[in-house]
């Protein structure tokens, strides 16, 4: 059963640094990983989907690497801003009975301090 | 820009009381997921659906939540009886992708948050 971590679960840094977000699973049998972005009380915005093949995805000002082989990939946030405040949620594509679902960790809960 | 509609937005009840939720995909979209996730956590899959079918509803606790889609494109998800432990934001998403492999760009709705008295 494939499950996902995601830490730390909370980080508060001043606003113009560059961070980065971590997550890990534990079977490498996955289709793609994906980030998301939820405001609080809202839904979830795809950020970036990275297909098992790639290494990496950018958009913007938002970089996402994977390394399948040690089940991790983070998302790298360059030049941190206040609008940037919210909780980052990481998600594995995994196979089920010919079809797709996603997995997702607890998510790590970002403020950017102005 | 299309948008996956739910309703209803907040649902507060008392528990033993039924409760539904109702989502309209994206058109086109062949899958529809119902997620539920409690404060604080990841979302978690309670059903999926491919078509009008039943992909996975494996962490759906069927002695009191059903889920439908008849006709492929709306869904409802309902709770009977409710219990406090219910309380969540329940989400639903819709993606273009059939089957395992591809890209697959999920879209959520605003979600409808439950809470149970």
């Amino acid at each position: 059963k494939q499950e996902v971590t995601q830490i730390p679960a909370a980080l508060s840094v001043p606003e113009g640094e560059n961070l980065v977000l971590n997550c890990s699973f534990t079977d490498s049998a996955i289709y793609n990983l994906q980030w998301f972005r939820q405001d609080p009380g809202k839904g979830l915005t795809s950020l970036l989907l990275i297909q098992s093949s790639q290494r990496e995805q950018t958009s913007g000002r938002l970089n996402a690497s994977l390394d399948k082989s040690s089940g991790r990939s983070t998302l790298y946030i360059a030049a941190s801003q206040p609008g940037d405040s919210a909780t980052y949620l990481c998600a594995a594509g995994v196979g089920i009975q010919g079809a797709q679902k996603l997995v997702f960790g607890q998510g790590t809960r970002l403020t950017i301090n102005p | 820009e299309a948008e996956v509609a739910q309703s209803p937005r907040y649902k507060i009840t008392e528990k033993s009381q039924a409760v539904a939720f109702w989502c309209d995909p994206i058109s086109g979209h062949a899958t529809l997921y119902w997620y539920r996730q409690i404060l604080g956590q990841g979302p978690e899959l309670l059903v999926q659906f491919q078509d009008e079918s039943v992909v996975d509803d494996s962490q759906l606790p069927k002695d009191r939540f059903s889920a439908e889609r008849l006709k492929g494109v709306d869904s409802t998800l309902k709770i009977q009886p409710a219990e406090l432990g219910d309380s969540a934001m329940y989400l639903c998403a819709s993606s273009q992708v059939k089957g395992a492999g591809g890209a697959n760009v999920l879209t959520f709705g605003a979600g409808s948050r439950l809470t149970v008295l």
